[in-house]
């Protein structure tokens, strides 16, 4: 049971560079979210989805794109990196954003292990 | 969109003791749920309870409880007879039940000295 597989684990990147945060899960969730972590910052949402074909922007877009083009993978594309940029990204996924109204479901945030991103 | 306010930027405290984390937020939904997950050094995040805001019984798993006080927006977590292995940062998150999910706060960091 894999659950939430992101990859890859580290990387680092000149400024200018663009790459893709693969995420992948397992579990037939439909909704899917990036948070980049920051040092006493929290997580901050960065763009989701609530299902293949829907995305939406969260707290802090800019310099990112995504695309659901299947249940299962939300990639995030960094189009020229830049040096604040550097940051633990995490994939996740649940049923729904918060459990909605479903007393069954936890409704919980199933989270990827992270990416940690350096951009020099 | 919901706010949240974890005022305890670290907390530590010597092995065995009873540690209380804060939790505050703020929401404009009638209808809400709080969440607090678990970060060890290992860096991943860990699930530990989701509570609806329609069920204010505080609830206890083990060492661990949460005291939800609707009438002051606050979902605090009591850690009891603390161990080494509780050192990590909490996070607490509200959410609305909207599509922007969690909204989390910047965390506690909990550190347990033997």
């Amino acid at each position: 049971n894999a659950g939430v597989t992101q990859t890859p684990k580290f990387q680092v990147l000149k400024t200018g560079q663009s790459m893709t945060l693969q995420c992948a899960q397992d579990m037939n969730h439909e909704y899917m979210s990036w948070y980049r972590q920051d040092p006493g910052m929290g997580l901050r949402l960065i763009h989701y989805s609530v299902g293949a074909g829907i995305t939406d922007q969260g707290e802090v877009p800019n310099g990112y794109n995504v695309s659901r083009s299947t249940t299962e993978d939300f990639p995030l594309r960094l189009l020229s990196a830049a040096p604040s940029q550097t940051s633990v990204y995490f994939c996740a996924s649940s049923y729904s954003p918060s459990g909605g109204l479903n007393h069954a479901n936890t409704g919980e945030l199933f989270f990827g292990e992270g990416s940690r991103l350096t951009v020099l | 969109a919901q706010k949240v306010t974890q005022a305890q930027t670290e907390i530590s405290v010597v092995e065995k003791e009873d540690v209380t984390l804060d939790c505050v937020y703020e929401t404009r939904d009638t209808t809400y749920y709080l969440f607090w997950y678990k970060q060890p050094p290992s860096g991943e995040l860990v699930f530990l309870i989701r509570r609806n805001s329609f069920d204010e019984q505080n609830e206890i798993s083990g060492r661990y409880s949460w005291n939800f006080q609707k009438s002051t927006s606050s979902f605090n977590f009591t850690i009891t007879a603390s161990q080494v292995v509780d050192s990590a940062v909490y996070f607490c998150a509200p959410g609305g039940g909207g599509a922007d999910g969690l909204t989390f706060g910047k965390g506690t960091h909990l550190i347990i000295q033997p």
